[in-house]
């Protein structure tokens, strides 16, 4: 049974371009969240998505955008990149809805470094 | 406002010693849930365990086991007997039941280093 996916793994970009990462839920999982975790600090949440709608969104500005397909994979894509933006981005799955009785299951993340 | 504190930053022990990792949270719901979460040097984020507002009863899984306490809004782990394995950044983590509110709120971390 596979686990959540990301890709890529790494990813370098220079200041102002864009950036789409991707997300493959756990098997059976219907929900997306995705986490911005910054060195040395705990993961901060950006958005869930649920049934290809947003549901609901962290303090992240307008740059920061999401996708969920109808096969429950999701994209975050980020735009105009700040250097503030260098993070590990992890993707969570979970199931039944999302609640938050649920445990999230994350994937190994993508670390993104903008020069 | 902070809603998870994890006071310690750092703790470092030598293998076979107890570790208890500690957590304060703050919420106005009255249904919630408390998680722990282990973030080895790969980066994965680990579920290790889950607590719901409702069962205080702490209980002991294997080498792990927590103690949860509404009274003072705290939710311990403790890993006992520790392993060099055990190195890692462990996370406490809240999620409220109130309407539309999904997300998990993590406290910043604190890092254990077994040593040998």
């Amino acid at each position: 049974d596979a686990g959540v996916t990301q890709s890529p793994t790494h990813l370098i970009k220079t200041r102002g371009q864009q950036v789409t990462l991707r997300c493959s839920p756990k098997s059976g999982h219907d929900t997306v969240s995705w986490y911005q975790q910054a060195l040395g600090q705990g993961p901060q949440f950006i958005f869930q998505y649920y049934e290809e709608e947003e549901r609901q969104r962290g303090n992240f500005p307008d740059r920061f955008s999401g996708h969920q397909f109808p096969n429950y994979s999701s994209e975050l894509n980020v735009n105009a990149l700040l250097l503030g933006d260098s993070a590990l981005y992890l993707c969570a799955s979970s199931s039944l809805s999302g609640s938050g009785y649920n445990e999230q299951f994350f994937g190994p993340g993508t670390r993104l470094t903008v020069l | 406002a902070q809603k998870v504190t994890q006071a310690q930053t750092e703790i470092s022990v030598v293998e076979k010693e107890d570790v208890t990792l500690d957590c304060v949270y703050e919420t106005r719901d009255t249904t919630y849930y408390l998680f722990w979460y282990k973030q080895p040097p790969s980066g994965e984020l680990v579920f290790l365990i889950r607590r719901n507002s409702f069962d205080e009863q702490n209980e002991i899984s294997g080498r792990y086991s927590w103690n949860f306490q509404k009274s003072t809004s705290s939710f311990n782990f403790t890993i006992t007997a520790s392993q060099v394995v055990d190195s890692a950044v462990y996370f406490c983590a809240l999620s409220e039941e109130s309407m539309n509110d999904y997300k998990l709120s993590f406290g910043a971390g604190t890092t254990v280093t077994v040593r040998a």
